[in-house]
């Protein structure tokens, strides 16, 4: 079957310092993927995709996530956290062929100032 | 200008009781989507709909029926309300050719 795992569930990090949450997804051959943010009471809101082309893709508020094939993975990252930044973190992947995303569980990021 | 709008926001209601979700989308979006958001925050495909049609239609009990009466909006219609209904219930729609997708805002049910 399909899945998306996100290997942390609670990340608790100091203002300033680099994340990178982990996402790697079942084989399923090509696919499209995505990272959303969901900040407290709101909806989600894409952050970046990738589709093809160069692995390294760059999203909003200073977000990139590489894609790397060989280990189906594709983990988001940011040099420098910032308190606004707390908020739960989806991986998701749309398999070809099937008109839906399958999501990972989330990662709960805690941004202390 | 919202882009997916639902309503209601939250809704509140007793076992046994039949309720509806509104989905609106003003994007010109040929696909939408609904999608269940348990307590644990986990994000699950229900059903999706392209140009009226039905698409998509995951293991669902059938007391949970989608309605697309045009191409921007997609409702669902919940009947004989459990508990283990409650949770966040998110649209989404996504243009032709495209697989991202805009999410709404959510509507929180919550079955007493």
């Amino acid at each position: 079957a399909q899945s998306v795992s996100q290997h942390n569930h609670h990340v608790i990090l100091s203002e300033a310092a680099s994340l990178e949450l982990g996402c790697n997804y079942s084989y399923g051959g090509t696919v499209n993927l995505f990272w959303y943010v969901q900040y407290p009471g709101q909806h989600l809101q894409l952050l970046l995709k990738y589709f093809s082309g160069d692995p390294l893709v760059k999203g909003i508020k200073g977000f990139e996530a590489e894609f790397i094939k060989s280990k189906f993975s594709f983990n988001l990252r940011k040099p420098s956290v910032q308190w606004s930044d707390t908020a739960e973190y989806f991986c998701a992947v749309n398999y070809m062929g099937r008109r839906a995303l399958t999501f990972g569980s989330g990662t709960r990021l805690q941004v202390q100032p | 200008d919202t882009a997916v709008s639902q309503t209601p926001k939250y809704l509140v209601t007793q076992m046994g009781n039949d309720k509806s979700i509104k989905c609106e989308q003003n994007l010109g979006h040929d696909t939408m989507y609904w999608y269940k958001q348990d307590s644990k925050k986990f994000l699950k495909i229900m059903f999706s709909y392209n140009n009226k049609e039905l698409i998509i239609n995951e293991t669902v009990p059938n007391r949970f029926s989608p309605k697309s009466p045009d191409k921007a909006h997609l409702n669902l219609h919940i009947n004989s309300l459990e508990l283990g209904d409650s949770a966040v219930y998110f649209c989404a729609s996504s243009p032709a050719g495209s697989d991202t997708q805009y999410f709404g805002p959510g509507t929180r049910l919550t079955v007493l």
